[in-house]
């Protein structure tokens, strides 16, 4: 069983809808939960992170954590072409060694 | 304000050829990183530096060796090229460490042929 586990997708939703994402993990030890956004060709980019149960939300993104259930998800409201990318899920359950991250899942905005 | 510079960004390596892979922060960063991305494998951590003066080996470190020469430079040293080592590699740093989110650089696609 891979520690962090993520639907490679793709995952296509039309312009202007509600992107959700989600990632499970392993580890009830985890304490820091981050989304990277990664477009074709590119590096991955620090979009969101969150420590706590609950909801953190920026701008039309919102990360949810729900630590009993070992999942965290992301929600982008709406979505926008540009928003097309892999999103990579990376779960900190302890050190420097201990940052795993998904395969990531694929999001496509269809105009 | 550069952030994470990586050099090469592509390199062709014949099968037991030795290449460095440079990689500068300018973001007075503590911790650094290397990882590599193959498909369907998620990045693997390489080696880290978590300060200046100390490394320690990742997930997948053999074949591998590492300098922190500074509190800037973090480089990757592929001693004897393989096949396997063909990836897109990532050098990344992060203020204090895995609590933090990281800054990738830009990568580098390595080709082992």
């Amino acid at each position: 069983q891979k520690e962090v586990e993520q639907n490679s997708g793709p995952l296509s939703v039309p312009e202007g809808a509600i992107a959700s994402l989600n990632c499970t993990y392993s580890d009830r030890g985890s304490q820091s939960f981050f989304w990277y956004r990664q477009y074709s060709g590119k590096s991955p980019e620090l979009i969101m992170f969150i420590y706590s149960n609950g909801d953190k939300e920026d701008g039309r993104f919102t990360a949810q954590l729900n630590k009993a259930s070992q999942y965290v998800s992301l929600l982008i409201r709406d979505s926008q072409p540009s928003d097309s990318a892999t999103y990579l899920c990376a779960v900190n359950s302890g050190g420097y060694q201990k940052v795993t991250f998904g395969i990531g899942t694929k999001l496509q905005v269809i105009p | 304000n550069a952030g994470v510079t990586q050099t090469p960004k592509f390199q062709v390596l014949k099968t037991g050829q030795s290449m460095t892979l440079q990689c500068a922060q300018d973001m007075n960063h503590n911790s650094m990183y290397w990882y590599r991305q193959d498909p369907g494998m998620g990045l693997r951590l390489i080696y880290y530096s978590a300060s200046e003066g100390t490394t320690d080996k990742g997930e997948v470190p053999n074949g591998y060796n590492v300098s922190r020469l500074n509190k800037r430079e973090f480089s990757l040293r592929l001693e004897s090229a393989a096949p396997s080592q063909t990836s897109v590699y990532f050098c990344a740093s992060s203020e204090g460490g895995a609590n933090y989110g990281y800054t990738f650089g830009s990568g580098t696609r390595l080709t082992v042929v």
